[in-house]
Parts: C-alpha cells; structure tokens; sequence
C-alpha cells in the first residue's frame, strides 16, 4: 500500500535551516511533492522533485531525495517567521499520476525568535 | 498563475440536507480532485475526475458524489450530510499532459453539519 510519514512537529530558531523529512513507500512514484499551508488557507506548492533526481535548489529551499531509503527532505535555508505554517509532502499515486496524491500528515514548523 | 476557485470559505448545513460544494478552474486542467482534510489525519482523497463527465473513486468515497458536467467546474455532492462530514474540503486541478503534473488547490471550504 501507499503511506507517507513525516513528523508533526518541528521547532527552530528564527535565522537557522529548518530541515523537514519524509518517508514514502510507493517506489513507482514518479513526482515527490512540497506543499506549505498556511492558518485557514489551501496548499500551495513550494516544490517538487522527479524521481530521477537526488537534489532540487530553488532560493532557500533544497529538496533532497533518497530514492534507496525512499527518504524526501526539504531544507529551508535562513527561516524566518513567515515560514511558519504546515508542509506537506506528496507523493504521486501510480504512474499515470491522475489518481491524485498521497499526502503525509504534514509537518508544523514553529519558529522561534 | 493557476486559479482554483472554491465557491464558499465556510457553510453550515442541517444533518441530512443534500449540500452541493464548487469547484472552478481557469486553466483548462484535465484532472480535478476533491480531499477532505482532518486534524490528525491529513489529506484524504474523496473522487477525482480525468475529463468531462468521468469520475473515480478516491479512498473515502462514501456519502458522497461528484459530478463533472464541464471542464472547469467539479462538484461534490453530500447526499444527505451527516455531523461526521464536518471538515475542510480542498478541490484540485492539473494537468494531464506527460501524465504527471502538480495539483495546484483552492483555498479550502469549512464545512460544519450540525
């Protein structure tokens, strides 16, 4: 079955990296995902990796995918309070990808000044 | 920028009122989706849609129904709404082309049965 686990919380020091992990189990998978909600609002996607990549950089963030292990990281380079909120990591269900997203329970990021 | 427009933020509904949620997108997606979102549980898939008038079950179908008369627009249907429906309902949308694309959401519905 498809299942994706990440820890609930996180807590970091305004200024330093925050470093988010996720465990997947659908080796198929072709897309990995980083989505950030926000208090009382919808998904929005920060990133995302194909499955053919170990690493992806794009300004603070850093998505770092080890297909072996099935570990997904994100790194948050320099956080500051607006990076509190929930990330969730995502991943593709089935090949076609249509079938929708299996999304872990998200990560809170809280962030301390 | 993608546009995923869900039709209310928050609503109210009567234990066994049929209650209709909307969808709409504004760019075109073949794919649309419906989650439901639970503390503790994350994002659970309710249906999805590959085209106009086709729709699949996702892991929580039950007590609900979709319909997918046009393109933009995705509806679901609470048949007759019961209090373990209160939620927060996401809708989705992407791309179909190259078979995988990121879904892109709407802001979230907050549904309340009572």
């Amino acid at each position: 079955g498809e299942d994706v686990e990440q820890s609930l919380f996180l807590s970091v020091r305004e200024g330093d990296s925050s470093v988010i992990n996720c465990t997947y189990t659908d080796s198929s998978s072709t897309y990995l995902y980083w989505y950030k909600q926000e208090p009382g609002a919808g998904l929005q996607l920060l990133t995302y990796i194909f499955s053919n990549m170990d690493m992806k950089q794009d300004q603070r963030l850093t998505v770092l995918l080890n297909k072996k292990d099935k570990h997904l990281s994100l790194r948050i380079a320099d956080t500051q309070t607006g990076d509190s909120a929930i990330y969730f990591c995502a991943e593709s269900r089935g090949r076609r990808g249509a079938d929708g997203l299996t999304f872990g329970k998200g990560t809170h990021l809280i962030i301390q000044p | 920028d993608v546009k995923v427009t869900q039709s209310s933020r928050y609503l109210v509904k009567r234990t066994g009122e049929k209650v209709f949620l909307e969808c709409v997108q504004d760019m075109d997606h073949e794919n649309m989706f419906w989650y439901r979102q639970d503390p503790g549980l994350g994002l659970r898939l309710i249906y999805f849609s590959y085209d106009v008038k086709m729709k699949e079950k996702g892991d929580i179908p039950e007590g609900y129904s979709v319909s997918r008369e046009k393109k933009e627009r995705f509806s679901l249907i609470l048949e007759s709404a019961s209090t373990n429906q209160t939620s927060m309902y996401l809708c989705a949308s992407s791309l179909r082309q190259g078979g995988n694309q990121p879904q892109h959401f709407g802001d979230g519905t907050r549904l309340s049965i009572l």
